[in-house]
């Protein structure tokens, strides 16, 4: 089957550090992707991961575990505008499943 | 980069009524668009995968004659929520990736800037 777990929410301080972690299971794997969803608004895409490690990309980072069937999505220098939901999405074969996402807080 | 289009991005309708929502990549070709429903502080959930010039495949629990789903060309797959009741208002939202030849596989999904569908 397919099963995707995140945290429902998390609050953090402007310019901190977060980390929000993700585990899954899924029928086939094709590379986990990483969204950020503003209310009322489409997901925008911000990592992706098909190999162990860890990707930079400015003040995002991703992180995946195949074997463990883990990621995480690190945050830095948070911002006001950070706040908003994060959507942990592994690939199966041809589609990409969500979980129901981790709603950030960012607070001053 | 690549950009997929949505359109209309509001209805607000009558209960009974169909309503018909379009999906274009704009600079490249999609053999596959995905459509996804979401409701108010709740996943993404996938409804169908829209294949080019075949039929759409549609997941569990999902009505295939209640959500028509037309894919005439690599560039526009259309959804239509036939009869629609007050339990169809919800975000809808299409996705899809460039799927050409000499493109990188692990290119991401982009999504449209989704439908939000009121029905009265």
């Amino acid at each position: 089957g397919q099963n995707i777990d995140q945290p429902t929410e998390m609050t953090a301080t402007e310019g901190a550090i977060v980390q929000i972690n993700c585990t899954y299971q899924t029928s086939g794997f094709n590379g986990l992707f990483w969204y950020q969803q503003h209310a009322g608004e489409a997901p925008t895409f911000l990592s992706y991961n098909v190999l162990d490690g860890l990707e930079e990309k400015g003040r995002f980072s991703s992180f995946l575990s195949r074997s463990k069937g883990y990621s995480y999505l690190l945050l830095k220098e948070l911002q006001m505008k950070d706040s908003a939901s994060y959507l942990c999405a592994p690939r199966g074969y041809n589609k990409l499943i969500f979980g129901a996402g981790t709603r950030l807080a960012v607070h001053p | 980069g690549a950009v997929v289009s949505q359109h209309p991005s509001r209805v607000i309708c009558k209960s009974g009524t169909s309503v018909k929502i379009e999906c274009r990549s704009l600079d490249f070709q999609a053999t596959t668009m995905f459509w996804y429903r979401q409701f108010p502080k709740q996943s993404l959930m996938l409804m169908a995968t829209s294949n080019e010039g075949s039929k759409a495949t549609y997941e569990q629990g999902v009505e295939k004659d209640k959500f028509l789903i037309n894919h005439a060309s690599l560039t526009l797959s259309t959804l239509t929520v036939t009869s629609a009741h007050p339990e169809d208002s919800s975000f809808y939202i299409c996705s899809a990736r460039d799927q050409r030849q000499g493109v990188r596989w692990n290119q991401p999904q982009h999504f449209g800037d989704g439908t939000r569908l009121s029905i009265l």
